[in-house]
């Protein structure tokens, strides 16, 4: 079994300001790592994901986030935000059976970008 | 990149009302559909696994008889929540996974927000 802790369930963050959304995650077997976006009333759009390879991944819209295996960390950032990115952030993780298991998911995120 | 269309995006119904979700891969076939369920300002809870040509995996604690998962084909899945209550209101989000290389990847709907009166 997996669990994932967002420890901040509210980021607000100026405009064209750093911003990093913390994850830890607990398993007893290797996962997989996702981090999701969701806009209001809509579904999940994927960022980026940790599968293997390179700690550091790069995602979609400027975004990046570094797998930390000794601290069990998956920390989201972006060097500088922009209004379009206030949303609810969500990161994930999976068990490593060839994909057939579902998404254990934090409870999100919501980052608000002030002007 | 891979497309899950899901239908409808919004349902109301009366208590006691059967109510169908669909959820379609549209350019990639899917033998493992994912439901979930969120609450509102709340993160997705996983409530089954629906298998193509099998009986559907639920999570503990979701009733089979409430939640009837069918997934006849590799590019649908459906959702019917039997004898609707207003307790069963909730955003519904089926996800899609790739069986191609990107096969670790869940691609997800837009939502089906079911209000029971």
């Amino acid at each position: 079994a997996q669990s994932v802790t967002q420890l901040d369930s509210q980021v607000p963050v100026f405009e064209e300001a750093p911003v990093e959304l913390r994850c830890n995650y607990s398993s007893s077997v290797s996962v997989y790592l996702f981090w999701y976006v969701q806009y209001p009333n809509q579904g999940l759009q994927l960022l980026l994901k940790y599968l293997s390879g390179s700690t550091l991944v790069k995602g979609i819209n400027g975004f990046e986030a570094e797998f930390n295996k000794s601290q069990t960390s998956f920390h989201l950032r972006k060097p500088s935000v922009h209004i379009s990115d206030t949303a609810e952030y969500f990161c994930a993780v999976s068990g490593r059976g060839g994909g057939a298991d579902g998404l254990t998911f934090g409870k999100g995120t919501h980052l608000i970008i002030q002007p | 990149g891979a497309v899950v269309s899901q239908h409808p995006s919004w349902v109301i119904c009366k208590s006691g009302t059967s109510v169908k979700i669909e959820c379609r891969s549209l350019d990639f076939q899917a033998t493992t559909m994912f439901w979930y369920r969120q609450f509102p300002k709340q993160s997705l809870m996983l409530m089954a696994t629906s298998n193509e040509g099998s009986k559907a995996t639920y999570e503990q604690g979701v009733e089979k008889d409430k939640f009837l998962i069918n997934h006849a084909s590799l590019t649908l899945s459906t959702l019917t929540v039997t004898s609707a209550h207003p307790e069963d209101s909730s955003f519904y989000i089926c996800s899609a996974r790739d069986q191609g290389l990107a096969k670790n990847i869940q691609y997800f709907g837009a939502g089906t927000r079911l209000s029971v009166l």
